[in-house]
């Protein structure tokens, strides 16, 4: 079982809509990071949460700690929405990879006009 | 810079070279890290460097890679005697210091053959 779970895999949806993203994970961590991939592109890092709600723009993410889980949201969402999102964790601790992020496998949302 | 700077964007080199990728981090940011996308896969850590302390480096996949980061600046990794498994896109990361938000650069696309 991968560490940190992402749902849904893929997910399409019409213009407007409103987008929930999920992760869940398995291990101590010290800082959740969403990120944003688009096709053929680089990676850019949406937020970093180690508790509570942030929001930025239409983007809202929130953490429950006790739960080890995240979720992404997207309000009124456009087609160049359309992108993966990867959440991914800072283990605690340090060293032994802790250091660097563990990722999930991303999801991909394609946003249709 | 702006942001972070890798180079080459592409190299395609022949099974069995060694190649260099390099890494030119945010100036002034102490975190750099590593990190590599293989097709279909999702992403995993390398190596991380946070100042002038030693480089956490148990994500290097085997004795053939290794990474410096020189000044406390830019950073290279090192791939001898590459497989065709070696392919993937390797991202390099920096940070203002751990556990702070992170910069991607844009990859470097590596082609065995």
């Amino acid at each position: 079982k991968n560490e940190v779970e992402q749902s849904p895999q893929n997910l399409t949806a019409q213009e407007g809509e409103f987008i929930t993203i999920n992760c869940s994970y398995s291990v101590g961590i010290s800082a959740l990071h969403w990120l944003q991939q688009h096709p053929g592109g680089g990676i850019v890092s949406l937020f970093m949460l180690s508790s509570g709600k942030k929001k930025h723009g239409r983007l809202i993410a929130t953490i429950n700690i006790q739960e080890k889980h995240s979720s992404l949201h997207i309000t009124a969402s456009h087609p160049r929405d359309s992108a993966v999102y990867i959440c991914a964790v800072r283990r605690s601790g340090s060293g032994g990879g802790a250091d660097g992020l563990t990722f999930g496998k991303g999801t991909h949302l394609i946003i249709q006009p | 810079g702006a942001g972070v700077s890798q180079s080459p964007s592409n190299k395609v080199t022949e099974k069995g070279k060694d190649v260099e990728l390099r890494c030119d981090p945010i100036s002034g940011h102490t975190a750099l890290y590593w990190y590599r996308q293989s097709l279909g896969q999702g992403l995993e850590f390398l190596i991380y460097f946070q100042g002038n302390s030693a480089p956490d480096k148990s994500g290097l996949p085997s004795d053939r890679f290794s990474a410096e980061r020189t000044g406390g600046s830019v950073s290279t990794l090192t791939i001898q005697r590459t497989q065709q498994e070696d392919s993937a896109v390797y991202l390099c990361a920096s940070s203002l210091r751990e556990n702070y938000g992170y910069t991607f650069g844009s990859g470097t696309r590596l082609t065995v053959v």
